[in-house]
């Protein structure tokens, strides 16, 4: 029972390549969430995901695209990596309901130079 | 605007001291607040959340309306305790985050 388990643990990218990470849960969660953790700036929401089949932007969706691709994985894609795309970025799950609690990946380090 | 504030960016404190990490927020309607903290090297893991107004690792967090604020607080803080935490907020069945807070415990 793993989680939340996301690929790769880190990445460097060259400004302008694009690449996509991988998010899969094994906790039959129906929503998905993608943030980007930056220092002073606390976590902030990209792309969220309600349900199976349904996406939706967050508080800084620019140069993202996602793909909910089934129930248990929820990718996030740079098409042109940007430097101020240099993160690290967690996906997690989130439990539907009273309990309202966020299950979180253990975080991708992305550096683009 | 729904919105979490977090004023210190590290707090550091003396083993055995009193801790108190502040946390505000902006909200119309009746809030749902968590506290989630993340250790070294270990993945953001949710702490306590006001509804079950539970005390977790001698940590406790009261809800005060008045002042907006939902502050975690521990008597007697332990070295393992230094970590991320961050104060956040329910809205619209997402988390909006605070700034966070690094909790620094000296020996």
């Amino acid at each position: 029972n793993a989680g939340v388990t996301q690929t790769p643990k880190f990445q460097v990218l060259k400004t302008g390549q694009s690449m996509t990470l991988q998010c899969a849960q094994d906790m039959n969660h129906n929503s998905m969430y993608w943030y980007r953790q930056d220092p002073g700036m606390g976590l902030r929401l990209i792309y969220y995901s309600a349900s199976e089949g349904t996406t939706d932007k967050g508080e800084v969706p620019n140069g993202y695209n996602v793909s909910r691709l089934n129930k248990r994985e929820f990718s996030l894609r740079l098409e042109s990596a940007a430097p101020s795309q240099t993160s690290v970025y967690f996906c997690a799950t989130g439990e539907t309901g009273q309990k309202n609690i966020q299950y979180f990946g253990a975080g991708t380090r992305l550096s683009v130079l | 605007a729904q919105r979490v504030t977090q004023p210190e960016k590290l707090l550091s404190v003396f083993k055995g001291a009193p801790v108190e990490l502040k946390c505000n927020y902006s909200y119309s309607g009746s809030p749902e607040l968590f506290w989630y903290v993340q250790y070294s090297r270990q993945r953001l893991q949710l702490l306590l959340r006001h509804i079950s107004r539970e005390s977790i690792k001698g940590f406790t967090a009261d809800l005060n309306k008045g002042e907006t604020s939902f502050h975690l607080k521990k008597p007697f803080a332990q070295e393992e305790d230094s970590a991320m935490y961050y104060c956040a907020l329910r809205s619209l069945g997402k988390l909006i985050f605070g700034q966070g807070t690094t909790l620094q415990v000296k020996p």
